[in-house]
């Protein structure tokens, strides 16, 4: 069975320039999660899915970060302008629901840098 | 949320058992016990999860304490292909039937030849 998957893996941009990811989740999976990691931290949620709905986005920087998921299955993470602060792995995951019961599954990340 | 607390990071020989512990002292009574783990460059991993009783899976086991203040997940033959950060999660309920990961930063095991 192929795991989440994410593309691209690695990014360079400069500082203003928008920039997208893309997570394509295990199949069946309803739950969709998108993480930010800095280098040295554990991962922190950005958004949760629950298939088509946003139910927590409480934790996204609503100014310059967006996300979507079309018909509940593949979503995109975009930020426009990025910002130096930005450089990070942005981690997708995803679980058969969000009960206690699911754990989650991760996806490789995408490594960005901004300059 | 509960939180945990673990060591910065430990050292194990190869072939023996490596044994992670992990402080929850806040932890109540509906809230599990999660363990990940995270290689380089890779995304996190999940590993085993408990309430109460010690689990055992085909990764790891989990001891849990009776009064729940605290566990250790137990790597039995450690292989350098265990070196990575484990992390510790209570995951707590964060409401409308969903329940959160919280990662803190881990502790990082380094798996000695």
């Amino acid at each position: 069975e192929a795991g989440v998957v994410q593309s691209p893996r690695y990014k360079i941009i400069e500082k203003k320039q928008p920039v997208a990811f893309w997570c394509n989740p295990i199949s069946g999976h309803n739950t969709l999660y998108w993480y930010l990691q800095n280098l040295g931290q554990g991962p922190e949620l950005l958004i949760r899915y629950e298939n088509e709905e946003a139910v927590d986005d409480s934790q996204l920087p609503k100014d310059r970060f967006s996300a979507e998921r079309l018909k509940g299955v593949d979503s995109t993470l975009k930020i426009q302008p990025a910002e130096l602060g930005d450089s990070a792995v942005y981690l997708c995951a995803s679980s058969l629901g969000q009960d206690s019961a699911y754990e989650q599954y991760f996806g490789p990340g995408t490594r960005l840098t901004v300059t | 949320d509960a939180k945990t607390t673990q060591p910065t990071s430990m050292d194990c020989a190869e072939g023996r058992a490596a044994n992670l512990p992990c402080n929850h002292s806040t932890i109540s009574g509906n809230e599990y016990v999660y363990w990940y783990r995270q290689i380089h460059s890779q995304g996190p991993q999940y590993i085993i999860h408990g309430l109460k009783n010690n689990e055992t899976n085909e990764m790891a086991s989990l001891i849990i304490t009776e009064d729940r203040k605290s566990s250790t997940l137990i790597l039995p033959h450690a292989t350098l292909r265990d070196t990575a950060v484990y992390y510790c999660i209570v995951r707590a309920y964060s409401g409308a039937g969903s329940y959160q990961l919280t990662f803190g930063k881990g502790t990082k095991l380094s798996v000695i030849p």
